[in-house]
Parts: C-alpha cells; structure tokens; sequence
C-alpha cells in the first residue's frame, strides 16, 4: 500500500493563482483531513471529512475549498492565494476519525509571492 | 489557541540516555496521540492513550496520562540518534462526528551520537 499520496511536493504561486492540491489514499479511510504547519504554530486543521460527499471546516477554513467526492480522494483548492497562505500541508487519513491514528502524506510545500 | 503545549521546545541529549517530553492541554478530552515527524517528513504515529487509561508502553516508549493535572508525558528510553525528530502530543475531544485532532508546537529532540 502506498499510503497517503500528496502532489505536488513543492509548488510556487503568485498572489491570486489559485491552484489544487491533491491527496489520495489506498486505505479504505473513512476520514480525511487537511492541515497546515507554520513555524511555532503547530498543525492547525482547515477541512476534514467524514466519507465521501461530507465535509466540515476545521480551524482555518478562509481561503480554502475540500470536496470528497470518492472514499480515496481529498482535494485542496486555493481560490485566491495569498502570502499567508504560504505553509506547508499535510493531508491525513484515519480508519474512522473516531479516536483512530492518523497516517499522514509527506506533505506539499507552498510558496506564495 | 493551541490546546496541546509542549515542554521542553527543544532537547539535547546523549544517545543511550533517556528523553521526557511533557504535553499539557486545556480541555476535557477523549485520547490523547503522539507523533514523531522527521525533517521533511509527515508525521508518523507512536501511541495513543485514552482518558481512562493512566500508563501505556510500546517498545522503547512510555506514555502518561494525568487527567486531573491535564498534562501527558512521553518517556523513550535508551535513545538512539535515529529517535532525533519533532515529537508532537494531539488532543481529541471527541469519538463521535469526526476526530477533530488539536495538535501543539512540538519538541525537538535531538540524540548525539
């Protein structure tokens, strides 16, 4: 099993491009989320879902679109990047989001000029 | 605001030496997980105690958990310069609609060989 795939590794955007980020997994996970990592901030959770064609907000939501239209996929969007956007993301699945582990991609890095 | 708080930021030791790593939080929870997360790398799971649970162990590792004090520490013993990585405590307050882990800022552990 592969796991959790996350594309792209990097990616540089000017401020307004929007752009996808996609994550995949093999799992048969229920639960799918999405985090940020920023220096001295932790992981901060933006969008989680539930199964497929449910999804919630998590703490900092603004700025960023989820759909889970499949139990394997868990896309991204950035609408309008901006600078603040610049972070590294994770997506993370569980069995169950339930009090299960988390498996975590290897994360995208993004840029915003 | 974080509901996770690591303690130490950082941490030196010697390798064959032991690393505590302490995590407090503010509210009532459900489990709480540890992560390690190399340099570049997702963050991968170690353990996971539940509220009603006080001690746990895998392998070379030793969780705690004091709900009254709301804090949990994280024992690896005998460390290797491999253990060097970020290690992360996460919070989950719920078992119910979807894990919505709170992760802290992290200690870096660093082992000299």
């Amino acid at each position: 099993n592969a796991g959790v795939t996350q594309t792209p590794k990097f990616q540089v955007l000017k401020t307004g491009q929007s752009m996808t980020l996609q994550c995949a997994q093999d799992m048969n996970h229920e639960y799918m989320s999405w985090y940020r990592q920023d220096p001295g901030m932790g992981l901060r959770l933006i969008h989680y879902s539930v199964g497929a064609g449910i999804t919630d907000q998590g703490e900092v939501p603004n700025g960023y679109n989820v759909s889970r239209s499949t139990t394997e996929d868990f896309p991204l969007r950035l609408l309008s990047a901006a600078p603040s956007q610049t972070s590294v993301y994770f997506c993370a699945s569980s069995r169950n989001g339930r009090g299960s582990p988390l498996h975590f991609g290897n994360g995208t890095r993004l840029t915003v000029t | 605001s974080q509901q996770g708080e690591e303690d130490p930021q950082a941490l030196s030791i010697q390798e064959g030496e032991n690393a505590t790593m302490n995590c407090s939080y503010k509210t009532s929870i459900n489990n709480l997980q540890w992560y390690r997360q190399n340099s570049g790398r997702g963050l991968v799971h170690l353990i996971l105690i539940r509220s009603n649970e006080r001690e746990k162990h895998s392998g070379r590792l030793r969780v705690t958990l004091d709900t009254s004090k709301k804090s949990s520490s994280l024992l690896i013993t005998a460390s290797r310069a491999a253990d060097t990585a970020s290690y992360f405590c996460a919070t989950d307050l719920t078992e119910t609609s979807g894990s919505r882990l709170t992760f802290g800022e992290g200690t870096q552990l660093t082992v000299n060989p």
